[in-house]
């Protein structure tokens, strides 16, 4: 039982490239959510999903899409990277929205 | 808006004393408040969520309390060791909304 999973676990890119972050978690919740965490912010949503085939805006979504096609999988995309997008990336999960989240290891994403 | 404060921002304490770690927010219609543990370079960790009906929850060390008409919860935990230090955030459920507020977190030092 894996928990939650995140890959990749670390990333540069240039201004304007694009990358896919994937999410996994084998807990079959229904709940899924992307953040990111800044120094001196606290985590921000990005966006969240609710089922397999959903999404939503969550604080700060643009920027970012995301995919949920399958109920395990949620993949946050950045089409054209900014320097302001630098942060580390958290996915968590959890089985319904009130209940407790379970965040997966991070992703360091640095933009140059 | 739901705004969630923590302070102070840092603490170092002696190894073996008994601790207190603040969390306020502006809004009391909320579903739950969770308190999570970071670790450097790590994901978060949920210790506690306590229900908005309830006042307090315990686990181990740990005891976190609620009172939501002042909008305060705190995390007490006893007998401090040096594998406590960590980052605690704490995380309110806005009533009628699928996400977490975070506060940016207290920074836990445990001198041995």
């Amino acid at each position: 039982n894996a928990g939650v999973t995140q890959t990749p676990k670390f990333r540069v890119l240039k201004t304007g490239q694009s990358m896919t972050l994937l999410c996994a978690q084998d807990m079959n919740h229904e709940y899924m959510y992307w953040y990111r965490q800044d120094p001196g912010m606290g985590l921000r949503l990005i966006h969240y999903s609710v089922g397999e085939g959903t999404t939503a805006k969550g604080e700060v979504p643009d920027g970012y899409n995301v995919s949920r096609l399958k109920k395990q999988n949620f993949l946050l995309g950045l089409e054209s990277a900014a320097p302001s997008q630098t942060s580390v990336y958290f996915c968590a999960s959890s089985y319904r929205e009130t209940a407790t989240q379970y965040f997966g290891p991070g992703t360091r994403l640095t933009v140059l | 808006k739901q705004e969630v404060t923590q302070i102070p921002a840092a603490l170092s304490v002696p190894e073996g004393e008994n601790l207190v770690l603040n969390c306020s927010f502006t809004d009391s219609a909320i579903y739950n408040l969770q308190w999570f543990r970071q670790d450097p370079g790590k994901g978060l960790t949920s210790l506690l969520l306590i229900q908005s009906s309830q006042r307090e929850q315990t686990s181990g060390r740990l005891n976190a309390s609620l009172d939501k008409s002042s909008g305060r919860s705190t995390l007490y935990i006893a007998a401090s060791q040096p594998g406590d230090s960590a980052t605690y955030l704490c995380a309110v459920n806005p009533s009628g909304t699928y996400k977490y507020i975070f506060g940016t977190g207290t920074r836990l030092k445990v001198l041995a």
